[in-house]
């Protein structure tokens, strides 16, 4: 089944204590990116890859990483969360990166850094 | 001004009824457009997207499109109670790459 994987689906933690957020997709898919969810405010984009090794910054990326060594997989790294990264976090990805590819989604992680 | 915009809602329909669904955006150069439903806690589920002005139908759903006044719409056929959720619009910027921002979405509510 195609799919869009994130995990963890829930997570609760504290100020600074590094996390990372995996997301990994079957359908080698060229681009991927994540996003954050948060009310009255929509979806943002943190960051995106348009292809292995290639990351760039979406709207709102700071206090974030990310990575992309492989096809398949696109982690989400937090270095020192603080509580204003408290959201829900989407993954997703497209076939390409070019206009107008629909974007498929993972089921979303909530995270609540207290 | 908001990139993309939507009515927060919530919007009302009857089951059975059409309900419709608007967002505008700013950007003249958008090139493509998306609507995505999401029931609370789950993601965004793809619908329907569309690249040219005019209408494109998908079963109950249509999508309509107007790059002249900047607005595209969703109209959502025989309304079922189970077409309740939040859709949002989402527009591609004519970057030349993958750049989607969406609209915080409008909520939809169809009573039996």
């Amino acid at each position: 089944e195609a799919q869009v994987t994130q995990n963890p689906r829930y997570l609760i933690t504290v100020t600074g204590k590094k996390l990372t957020v995996t997301c990994s997709q079957n359908m080698n898919h060229e681009y991927m990116s994540w996003y954050r969810q948060d009310p009255g405010l929509g979806l943002r984009q943190i960051y995106y890859s348009m292809n292995v090794e290639v990351t760039d910054k979406g709207d709102v990326p700071e206090g974030y990483k990310v990575s992309r060594k492989e096809k398949r997989n696109f982690p989400l790294i937090l270095e020192s969360p603080s509580p204003n990264q408290t959201s829900l976090y989407f993954c997703a990805s497209s076939r390409t990166g070019g206009v107008g590819q629909p974007q498929h989604f993972g089921d979303g992680t909530r995270l609540s850094i207290l | 001004q908001k990139e993309v915009e939507q009515n927060s809602g919530p919007l009302s329909v009857p089951e059975g009824a059409i309900a419709s669904l608007n967002c505008t955006y700013s950007d003249r150069g958008s090139q493509s457009f998306f609507w995505y439903r999401q029931y609370s806690g789950k993601s965004p589920e793809l619908i329907m997207f569309i690249y040219s002005n005019g209408d494109k139908e998908d079963g109950r759903f249509t999508a309509q499109l107007n790059k002249a006044s900047q607005y595209v719409s969703l109209l959502i056929r025989d309304s079922q109670p189970s077409d309740s959720a939040t859709y949002l619009c989402a527009v591609n910027h004519g970057t030349g790459f993958q750049k989607l921002v969406f609209g915080t979405g409008t909520r939809l509510l169809v009573s039996p």
